[in-house]
């Protein structure tokens, strides 16, 4: 089954204590992305990766790192995690087209809600 | 920078009733339109996309949007509500590689 598989799905955890956020698709897809999603605010973008080993930010990727050494995982990386990290976090892929652009047609995880106190 | 106004945040039908949720996208030059809906506790899912061809299109369960230029608009439609339409709802633009979302409509169906 094509997928996207986030974890943890739930984590609470204390300001300052480095987590990360794994995310893995089956799909051979070369874009991946996160986003953080806020009440009133959609989703924003925190970082996009066009293929392996390349990676840029989106629209809010203070306070975040990524990576992406293979092409089917692309972890979410809180070095310092602060309270106003506080979301729900969805991971995202598709393909592109030959150009290089992403489709658009993005399949999400199912999403990974961090408290941090 | 480019933006997507959802203008209505919380849309209320009856069963069997139509449904309209209106976005407004910004754009300089011919976007590509997406609908998502997305189900309590569950990831998004792609409804319906528009990328130039015909400006009325269908997407699953019987959803489809009509992308007008000269409006800037791209409505959401379904000519009847089902109990199981009860979700939010997001435009979002594509230009180039980057994606804007809209702020969500959640749909509430009445039975």
């Amino acid at each position: 089954e094509a997928q996207v598989t986030q974890n943890p799905r739930y984590l609470i955890t204390v300001t300052g204590k480095k987590l990360t956020v794994t995310c893995s698709q089956n799909m051979n897809h070369e874009y991946m992305s996160w986003y953080r999603q806020d009440p009133g605010l959609g989703l924003r973008q925190i970082y996009y990766s066009m293929n392996v080993e390349v990676t840029d930010k989106g629209d809010v990727p203070e306070g975040y790192k990524v990576s992406r050494k293979e092409k089917r995982n692309f972890p979410l990386i809180l070095e310092s995690p602060s309270p106003n990290q506080t979301s729900l976090y969805f991971c995202a892929s598709s393909r592109t087209w030959t150009s290089g652009r992403n489709t658009g047609e993005l399949f999400f995880g199912e999403g990974s809600r961090l408290t941090v106190l | 920078a480019q933006s997507v106004t959802q203008l209505d945040s919380h849309v209320s039908v009856s069963e069997g009733t139509p449904v309209l949720l209106r976005c407004n996208y910004s754009s300089s030059y011919s976007p590509s339109l997406f609908w998502y809906v997305q189900h309590p506790n569950k990831g998004l899912q792609l409804l319906l996309k528009y990328t130039s061809a015909a400006t009325l299109v269908k997407g699953i369960n019987g959803f489809e949007a009509e992308f007008k230029k000269s409006e800037t608009s791209f409505h959401l439609t379904k000519p009847s509500a089902h109990m199981s339409d009860a979700a939010e709802y997001f435009c979002v633009q594509a230009a180039g590689n980057k994606l804007t979302f809209g702020g969500g409509t959640r749909v509430l169906v009445k039975p």
